[in-house]
């Protein structure tokens, strides 16, 4: 119940592309759903973060759309560059309770 | 403002030897946490501290210890090392409890048992 599935576990997108990563949840408790990058040599950096109450949340070119009855979550990047070659982790929690739950990583590679 | 540092940021060790890594939070931080991340097991949490008390662990052994001191410095401690303890170990801090605040992660420990 704890768990977090995320897929693809890697991802090759060309520049521009919108590329998509989804995640799953069991824990209906969970009410905060983070995402995060890290790049080689990084810790990983919160990239945007949405809690169940809306099913859409953008921030610049990233975008996380939220299914509550389907008890998934996904991230999209628009116009995805180079740059955001790296890896991505969605996580769960229940706020101020329970520790950040983490998927397994999507490793994205964008392609010139 | 600084971040959350982590030293040393590489390290090896033997196997059946024991090891300390250590975390400074960002400033008025209070909780940090420690997290092993695997190429096999992604990010695994380990424990978590907030005002030096341990409010939740994770499903690691009993090798496994942390403590937090009076500044929010932590540190963690992994005695009788196995091989399999080869891993990064990255420490974050937030304002409030984990999963209340934002968590800012350092660049972590990388440590290879050999």
């Amino acid at each position: 119940q704890q768990q977090v599935k995320q897929s693809p576990q890697s991802l090759i997108v060309q520049k521009g592309g919108i590329p998509i990563i989804n995640c799953a949840y069991e824990n209906t408790a969970f009410d905060y759903f983070p995402w995060y990058q890290q790049f080689p040599g990084k810790g990983p950096a919160l990239l945007i973060a949405i809690r169940p109450d809306v099913s859409e949340k953008k921030e610049g070119r990233f975008t996380i759309s939220f299914n509550k009855s389907a008890k998934q979550f996904s991230l999209h990047i628009m116009d995805s560059q180079p740059g955001d070659s790296a890896t991505y982790f969605c996580a769960a929690t229940i706020s101020g309770n329970t520790p950040l739950v983490f998927g397994k990583g999507t490793r994205l590679s964008v392609i010139a | 403002k600084a971040g959350v540092t982590q030293t040393p940021r590489y390290l090896i060790k033997t196997r059946g030897q024991q090891v300390t890594l250590s975390c400074s939070p960002i400033s008025g931080h209070r909780s940090v946490s420690w997290y092993q991340q695997t190429p096999g097991q992604g990010l695994q949490f380990l424990f978590e501290y907030f005002s030096e008390t341990q409010r939740n662990k994770g499903n690691f052994p009993g090798r496994f210890s942390g403590r937090q001191f009076s500044n929010s410095r932590s540190e963690m401690n992994v005695s009788t090392l196995e091989l399999g303890d080869s891993a990064l170990y990255l420490c974050a801090s937030s304002l409030g409890l984990a999963g209340s605040d934002e968590q800012y992660f350092g660049p972590g420990t990388r440590l290879t048992v050999t």
